[in-house]
């Protein structure tokens, strides 16, 4: 059964920094693996989606790396600001069903 | 990526009734996904709704509980039945992309509270 982790659960930091968000898996066997951004009482915007020959995706300022041998996808954000702000998940695509992780709430202040 | 439009965003209902929630997809999909989201948790996904075929529920979730329906390749809604305030959470569907694109879009959620 796919469990999937992330840490560290909460972050906050101040505007400007680059920051390293972490995806961990049990189950290597996936499909893919796709991150995404949460507002408070929102839905899910998706960010990146790594495939399992890839390994890495970037879009803007987010750069997601993909190590299937180890169980483990980064999420990393470049020069981080306020409007940053959110919830991440990380989901693992395991039999054409997400799992997805605990999630890493962040906070940028100015 | 697909669109869906996703209604009610909120709702606050008395416990003992039921809430439909409806999804509408921009595109013909195979499949589309019903998931949970508790206060604080992380997603857990109720149900897979094929077009012409019952869903099918994942460990924990009921037909009875969830009845989903899933009249055309577009559309689906999940009702909420004989509601408690445990069943307060955030109710998203989500589809598998297309066109080559196998990322998963949600819609924007449906809140409820119920009381």
């Amino acid at each position: 059964k796919q469990e999937v982790t992330q840490i560290p659960a909460a972050l906050s930091v101040p505007e400007g920094e680059n920051l390293v968000l972490n995806c961990s898996f049990t189950d290597s066997a996936i499909y893919n693996l796709q991150w995404f951004r949460q507002d408070p009482g929102k839905g899910l915007t998706s960010l990146l989606l790594i495939q399992s020959s890839q390994r890495e995706q970037t879009s803007g300022r987010l750069n997601a790396s993909l190590d299937k041998s180890s169980g483990r996808s980064t999420l990393y954000i470049a020069a981080s600001q306020p409007g940053d702000s959110a919830t991440y998940l990380c989901a693992a695509n395991n039999t054409d069903k997400l799992i997805f992780g605990t999630g890493t709430r962040l906070q940028v202040f100015p | 990526s697909a669109v869906i439009s996703q209604k009610p965003s909120r709702d606050i209902c008395q416990r003992g009734t039921s809430l439909t929630i409806q999804c509408q997809v921009d595109s013909q999909v195979t499949m589309m996904f019903w998931y949970r989201q508790q206060p604080g948790q992380s997603l857990t996904l109720i149900a897979t709704a094929n077009q012409g075929s019952e869903a099918t529920y994942e460990s924990g979730f009921v037909i009875d509980k969830f009845p989903i329906s899933r009249p055309n390749l577009t559309f689906s809604t999940l009702t909420v039945s004989n509601m408690s305030p445990e069943d307060s959470s955030i109710y998203l569907c989500s589809v598998e992309g297309v066109e080559g694109d196998y990322g998963y879009t949600f819609g924007s959620g449906t809140r409820l509270t119920v009381v």
